[in-house]
């Protein structure tokens, strides 16, 4: 099976500016969740969603959201792009969050960059 | 927020050798895992371990787990040059809405020298 893909791989945007990040999951599976590292905060987490819903947030401001098509492929968005936002956004795809065996599948990563 | 610590952030051995990194959480957990990731890249599942599980072997990995001291170790034997990465652990933890949320810790950075 093709792993979890995320594009664009790279970004550069200036402050204010917005950004789409597209993430694919491996086929079959229906929960993707949204991380943001950073190397001052760690692995954060975005949100997750699962058959087009989203079933968990964690704490961002508005400005980050989300959503899930019903392939499961997801994007999230940054509206008003501030120079902290500037990190690694990495997506991770499961058969279901709702299981205890919740194992994750990574993509490689967006590196944004806000100038 | 971060839950699970690793001890220590960063670990240096010669190859061949012995590593051990730890992990510690604060609330009660479905299971914990553990994660590599190289050099900024996505992070790849290494082993999970069920709260009533105690220890759990995978390969060159060994994975210890204390719920008493909500505290957990990866031991990786038998160190390779190819082992050099960023250890993360991840404890899932029941979020609402039929969800298990992962919070990761920020990780041990492992570096084996040839």
């Amino acid at each position: 099976k093709a792993g979890v893909t995320q594009t664009p791989r790279y970004l550069i945007k200036t402050r204010g500016q917005q950004v789409t990040l597209s993430c694919s999951p491996i086929s079959g599976h229906r929960s993707v969740s949204w991380y943001q590292q950073t190397p001052g905060q760690g692995l954060q987490f975005l949100f997750e969603y699962f058959s087009e819903t989203q079933r968990n947030k964690g704490n961002f401001p508005g400005r980050f959201s989300g959503r899930q098509f019903s392939n499961s492929r997801s994007e999230m968005n940054v509206s008003t792009l501030e120079l902290g936002d500037s990190a690694l956004y990495l997506c991770a795809s499961s058969l279901s969050g709702g299981s205890p065996s919740y194992e994750q599948y990574f993509g490689p990563g967006t590196r944004l960059t806000v100038t | 927020s971060q839950q699970g610590e690793e001890d220590p952030q960063a670990l240096s051995i010669q190859e061949g050798e012995n590593a051990t990194m730890n992990c510690s959480y604060k609330t009660s957990i479905n299971n914990l895992q553990w994660y590599r990731q190289n050099s900024g890249r996505g992070l790849v599942h290494l082993i999970l371990i069920r709260s009533n599980e105690r220890e759990k072997h995978s390969g060159r990995l060994r994975v210890t787990l204390d719920t008493s001291k909500k505290s957990s170790s990866l031991l990786i034997t038998a160190s390779r040059a190819a082992d050099t990465a960023s250890y993360f652990c991840a404890t899932a933890s029941y979020s609402g809405a039929g969800s298990y949320q992962l919070t990761f810790g920020k990780g041990t950075k492992l570096s084996v020298i040839p």
